[in-house]
C-alpha cells in the first residue's frame, strides 16, 4: 500500500525557517518524481515544487522561488522541503504527492507562520 | 503562467442529476488536465487524468472531456457521497496550476 507521511510542520515566526519531510513507503521511491502542494486555510490548492526521480529536474512556483528548496534522499525514501524567510502567506497545510498525475497524497502537515 | 478558471464556483444539484463542472485554461494545455475531488477534512483524490482517463477505483459515473482550452467533468448520476470540492489542474507547462475549485452541494 502506497503511503506518504508528512512531518515537520508547526508554528514559526515570520522570517524564520522550517524543514518538512515526507516519508514514502509501499512503492519504489527512486522511480517517481515527487511534489509539494499546499492549501491555505479555507482556500484552494497551490502547487509549490516538483523534483524528478534522480533530482535532475527541479521546479518551483514563483511564490516560493528563492526561499524554498525541494530535495530528496532516495536511500531514505524521503522527500524534503526546506523553507526559509517564511511569510504569513506561507501558512498552509503542506501535502506531498507522488508523480504526475498526483495519484497519491499524504495527509499533510500544517505550517503556521505568525508572531 | 497558465490561469485555470472553474465554473460555477458553487453548484447545487439533486441526487440522480447529471452535473457538469467546467474548467477553462488561459491557453492550450494539450489535454494535460486532471480533476481532483476533495472532501471536507481530507486530502485531494485523483479522479481523472489527462482529460478523460478514469483513475483506478473511481466510479464510472465520473467522466472527463475536452480539448484545447475547455474541459469538463461530468457526473452522470449525482450521489450523496459526491459532495466535495472539485479542482482542475494543468500539467502542460510550468508552473503547474490549479483552478480555484467548484463546490458541489446536494439540494
Amino acid at each position: 500500500e502506497v503511503q506518504l507521511v508528512e512531518s515537520g510542520g508547526g508554528l514559526v515566526q515570520p522570517g524564520r525557517s522550517l524543514k518538512l519531510s515526507c516519508l514514502a513507503s509501499g512503492f519504489t521511491f527512486s522511480n517517481y518524481g515527487m511534489n509539494w502542494i499546499r492549501q491555505a486555510p479555507g482556500k484552494g490548492l497551490e502547487w509549490v515544487a516538483s523534483i524528478s526521480s534522480s533530482s535532475s529536474y527541479i521546479y518551483y512556483a514563483d511564490t516560493v522561488k528563492g526561499r524554498f528548496t525541494i530535495s530528496r534522499d532516495n536511500a531514505k525514501n524521503t522527500l524534503y522541503l526546506q523553507m526559509t524567510s517564511l511569510r504569513s502567506e506561507d501558512t498552509a497545510l503542506y501535502y506531498c504527492a507522488r508523480g504526475t498525475p498526483f495519484a497519491y497524497w499524504g495527509q499533510g502537515t500544517l505550517v503556521t507562520v505568525s508572531s | 503562467d497558465i490561469q485555470m478558471t472553474q465554473s460555477p464556483s458553487v453548484l447545487s444539484a439533486s441526487v440522480g442529476d447529471r452535473v457538469t463542472l467546467n474548467c477553462k485554461a488561459s491557453q492550450n494545455i494539450n489535454k494535460y488536465l486532471n480533476w481532483y475531488q476533495q472532501k471536507l477534512g481530507e486530502a485531494p483524490k485523483l479522479l481523472i487524468y489527462n482529460t478523460n482517463n478514469l483513475q483506478t477505483g473511481i466510479p464510472s459515473r465520473f467522466s472527463g472531456s475536452g480539448s484545447g482550452t475547455d474541459y469538463t467533468l461530468t457526473i452522470s448520476s449525482l450521489q450523496p457521497e459526491d459532495v466535495a470540492t472539485y479542482f482542475c489542474f494543468q500539467h502542460n507547462s510550468w508552473p503547474l496550476t490549479f483552478g480555484s475549485g467548484t463546490k458541489l452541494e446536494i439540494k
